[in-house]
């Protein structure tokens, strides 16, 4: 039972260009969100979160998109630029409660490259 | 600043046989976590420690135990490892802010 999943297994995009990665949850315990990313070899590095009482953050070139009611979060990365190139997970987990702020569960990723 | 840190970072085993893969954090972290990563599958959380002293599983415990040895260390063991245990292995740690998890640049265990 995949409480986070990411469709899109894949994504390419023109340098310069907007790209749009999305999520979608099932689990509406879920009250905060968050982007990862990753390149090879590393360990994922938080991107940009957003709390349920939004339903937009926003971080230079990274836009958080959160629509509740469809239980759908996406970001925007504009320009995209090369160097965006690299895996992104969106997490989710239940704030409330004293819950471990780590404890988090993903989606599948995506990978995005950004053509020169 | 070397925030978390995991050792070995490749290992293949036999099938059968016993590991122990360290994890230590310099943020003096309350929480610590391991993961695994495998294709299509995201992340997913085998045990967690939400402070010194105590430790709960995840999503995927089974074949995994761990040990809280201090605050800053977590460590995960494979006591029979199989080939279903071929992974990428993190640890990560957390505080109570909205970065969620720092992370470890992981542990490729491959089980032949």
């Amino acid at each position: 039972d995949q409480q986070v999943k990411q469709n899109s297994p894949s994504l390419s995009v023109q340098e310069g260009r907007i790209s749009i990665l999305n999520c979608d949850y099932t689990n509406s315990m879920f009250d905060y969100f968050l982007w990862y990313k990753k390149y090879p070899a590393e360990g994922p590095t938080f991107l940009i979160s957003i709390s349920s009482i939004k339903d937009k953050n926003e971080d230079g070139r990274f836009t958080v998109f959160l629509n509740k009611s469809a239980k759908h979060l996406s970001l925007h990365i504009v320009p995209s630029q090369p160097g965006d190139s690299a895996v992104y997970f969106c997490a989710a987990f239940p704030y409330g409660g004293g819950t471990s702020y780590g404890k988090l569960t993903f989606g599948q990723g995506t990978i995005l490259t950004v053509h020169p | 600043n070397a925030g978390v840190t995991q050792t070995p970072k490749f290992q293949v085993l036999k099938t059968g046989q016993s590991m122990t893969l360290q994890c230590a954090q310099d943020m003096n972290h309350n929480s610590m976590y391991w993961y695994r990563q495998d294709p299509g599958m995201g992340l997913r959380l085998i045990y967690y420690s939400a402070s010194e002293g105590t430790t709960d599983k995840g999503e995927v415990p089974n074949g995994y135990n761990v040990s809280r040895l201090n605050k800053r260390e977590f460590s995960l063991r494979l006591e029979s490892a199989a080939p279903s245990q071929t992974s990428v292995y993190f640890c990560a740690s957390s505080e109570k802010t909205h970065r969620g998890a720092f992370f470890g640049q992981g542990t490729r265990l491959t089980v032949v």
